[in-house]
């Protein structure tokens, strides 16, 4: 069985950055092996797909995300990344890892920008 | 983007009844792989979301067989034969046929 563990959110101040991981374990899997994606949802909205990883490292992502947000993964750590700089009120939102098409999902990290 | 049109937006249902949510896509998602990449999930409020149907109609392993996916094209449907108490929260249609993947805004169910 697959299970992604999540972490690295928090209440943070404007401007403030924040590194949010997602490790994977279980039955063999790696995440450099399958597309990954992470989806949002800001309070009291719905999902909204941010990236997707493909197998070759390639992160595609939302025409909407500005530079502020990088993606990356460490084959060692079975671990994805989402890097956002510069954070600001509204990337207020839970955040999730999930796998391939969507099967498996992380516990989700809350990011809480607020002054 | 592919906008992926739910309804209705709230579905107020009595135990044991059955119900139906759609969800329309501004374009086909036939994949020209030959699949349709149409999903439904679940989520209960302040859990993550679980997957219950991929591509159109394949149940996930656990998913109680009362629920059922159809549709092809632009027009899909999601269906709960019996409703139950556990199947409260929200339902969601994705479609990754085209980049961005998108979701539906959501159908809230409750109970009556």
């Amino acid at each position: 069985e697959v299970v992604l563990v999540q972490s690295g959110g928090g209440l943070v101040q404007p401007g403030m950055s924040l590194r949010l991981a997602c490790e994977a374990s279980g039955s063999g899997f790696s995440v450099t092996r399958t597309h990954m994606n992470w989806v949002r949802q800001a309070p009291g909205k719905g999902l909204e797909c941010i990236s997707v990883i493909n197998a070759g490292g390639n992160a595609y992502r939302a025409e909407f995300l500005g530079a502020r947000f990088t993606f990356s993964r460490d084959s060692a750590k079975n671990t994805l990344y989402l890097q956002i700089n510069n954070l600001r009120a509204d990337d207020t939102a839970v955040y999730y890892c999930a796998t391939g098409h969507m099967d498996v999902w992380g516990g989700g990290t809350t990011v809480t920008v607020s002054s | 983007d592919v906008v992926l049109t739910q309804s209705p937006l709230s579905l107020p249902v009595t135990l044991g009844q059955p119900a139906s949510i759609s969800c329309r896509s501004g374009q086909s998602l036939a994949h020209s792989d030959g699949n349709t990449y149409l999903f439904w999930f679940h989520q209960r409020p302040g859990q993550s979301p679980r997957r219950l149907i991929y591509r159109v109609s394949n149940r996930d392993s656990g998913v109680p067989d009362r629920f059922s996916g159809s549709g092809s094209g632009t027009d899909f449907t999601l269906e709960i034969s019996s409703v139950e108490a556990d199947d409260v929260g929200v339902y969601y249609c994705m479609q990754a046929s085209h980049w961005p993947q998108t979701f539906g805004l959501g159908t809230r169910l409750e109970i009556k």
